[in-house]
């Protein structure tokens, strides 16, 4: 079994749809999670960063941690065809921040 | 503007070569790390180092060697390359004890 685990879709929606995207994890050490999003022949850019559990909100994007459940979501409200990439999380055990991903969601925003 | 260059964007080599992938950043990040990205297996560690003049192993780190004489460099080397070693390649950077990474735009690798 994977340390993290990610759907890797694709996920299609239509334009203004609310998005959800999601992460399981087994380590329960991880305190750091993070969402990468990687555009085609691109490098991952961070798009999100929280610590422990809670929500954290930018704009349209809303990052939530489950500890409890070892969950993590992403939600990108009214979504645009510009939010069309791969969507990676990432965790941190701790320590010399190494990153565990999990292998990415193909996301599609279709006008 | 302050980042992460990566050399070659791309490049086809025949196996049993010698090659190196060139990484530099200019953020004085002390942390560099080697990535491997494959379709369904997301990114995965090849080589890290912490500081100039250390490094370590990641999760796949057989057929490749790293080297950090200074803070900015990271070259990444495949002594002898195999047609496995197909894969897209990112270089990436942090502070230690910090918690995120920021990446380098990637070399598309293929070995015939």
């Amino acid at each position: 079994q994977k340390e993290v685990e990610q759907d890797p879709g694709p996920l299609s929606v239509p334009e203004g749809a609310i998005v959800s995207l999601n992460c399981t994890y087994s380590n329960s050490a991880f305190q750091y999670f993070m969402w990468y999003r990687q555009y085609s022949r691109k490098g991952p850019e961070l798009l999100m960063y929280t610590y422990s559990s809670g929500n954290k909100e930018d704009g349209r994007f809303t990052a939530q941690v489950d500890k409890s459940s070892k969950y993590i979501s992403l939600f990108i409200r009214d979504s645009q065809p510009s939010d069309s990439a791969t969507y990676l999380c990432a965790m941190n055990p701790g320590g010399y921040n190494k990153l565990i991903f999990g292998a990415g969601t193909r996301l599609a925003v279709h006008p | 503007i302050a980042g992460i260059t990566q050399a070659p964007t791309s490049q086809i080599l025949a196996a049993g070569r010698r090659m190196t992938l060139r990484c530099t950043q200019d953020m004085r990040h002390n942390a560099m790390y080697w990535y491997r990205q494959d379709l369904g297996l997301g990114l995965r560690l090849i080589h890290y180092s912490n500081t100039a003049g250390t490094t370590g192993k990641g999760e796949v780190p057989d057929g490749y060697s790293v080297s950090r004489a200074n803070t900015d460099d990271f070259p990444l080397t495949l002594a002898s390359a195999v047609p496995s070693q197909t894969s897209v390649y990112f270089c990436a950077s942090g502070l230690v004890g910090g918690d995120t990474q920021y990446f380098g735009p990637g070399t598309r690798l293929t070995v015939l």
